[in-house]
């Protein structure tokens, strides 16, 4: 059964980057088919997805966070990192990690994190 | 950033059937597959729906997926308390350059 772990840092000082990386185990990040993603969720709200890379490093991204974000991969350690740069208090939020599957017109997330909080405050 | 509308709440007693609605447009749900995630309090989104009405293996079959040119709707027949949780339709959006977009959520109640 894949399973996925976020970890990181809870606490960024507003400015600062955000540094998140999700542990893959039960299978290979290197799967063909398959892209891993970031969705966050501030609390009480709706999920925003962020963005995505697939084994082989392409990336995409929400174009609403205006180049601030960075995904890469290590396929050595099966994990994948997120980096977020000049985060606000907005940024306070739930932050998932996914396997994302499909492609073109469909594209769904079929394994989940358990989520891992960051507060953006001084 | 939600483009994806949905009614806030939805409520229904045990064995009833409640639907939920998705109002999208015609560079998401009009041209791309729905999928539907259930968040029950305090835990991660679960994938419910994919390709607009296929459930994946475990899903029971009273979650029930369909979508209708712009639109999408879930439905869960013999509404059971566990199925007390958030729902979100969600699509790939294809404006700007590209982006999955998800709904605004719906709480459903089971009263």
């Amino acid at each position: 059964q894949l399973q996925l772990q976020e970890s990181g840092s809870g606490l960024v000082t507003p400015s600062q980057t955000l540094s998140l990386t999700c542990a893959v185990s039960g299978g290979s990040i290197s799967s063909g088919g398959y892209s891993w993603s970031w969705i966050r969720q501030p609390p009480g709200k709706g999920l925003e997805w962020i963005g995505y890379i697939y084994h082989i490093g392409s990336t995409y991204y929400n174009p609403s966070l205006k180049g601030r974000v960075t995904i890469s991969v290590d396929r050595s350690k099966n994990q994948f990192s997120l980096k977020m740069s000049s985060v606000t208090a907005a940024d306070t939020a739930l932050y998932y990690c996914a396997r994302s599957y499909g492609s073109g017109s469909n594209y769904y997330f079929d394994y989940w994190g358990q989520g891992t909080l960051v507060t953006v405050s001084s | 950033q939600s483009v994806l509308t949905q009614p806030p709440s939805a409520s229904g007693t045990p064995g009833q059937r409640v639907t939920i609605s998705c109002s999208g447009t015609s560079s998401n749900i009009g041209s791309n597959y729905v999928s539907w995630y259930q968040q029950l309090p305090g835990t991660a989104p679960k994938l419910l729906i994919y390709s607009n009405n296929q459930r994946p293996s475990g899903v029971p079959d009273r979650f029930s997926g369909s979508k209708s040119g712009t639109s999408a709707s879930l439905a869960i027949s013999g509404l059971r308390s566990e199925d007390e949780a958030d729902y979100y339709c969600a699509a790939w959006d294809d404006s700007l350059s590209g982006f999955y977009v998800f709904g605004t959520g719906t709480k459903v109640t089971v009263l």
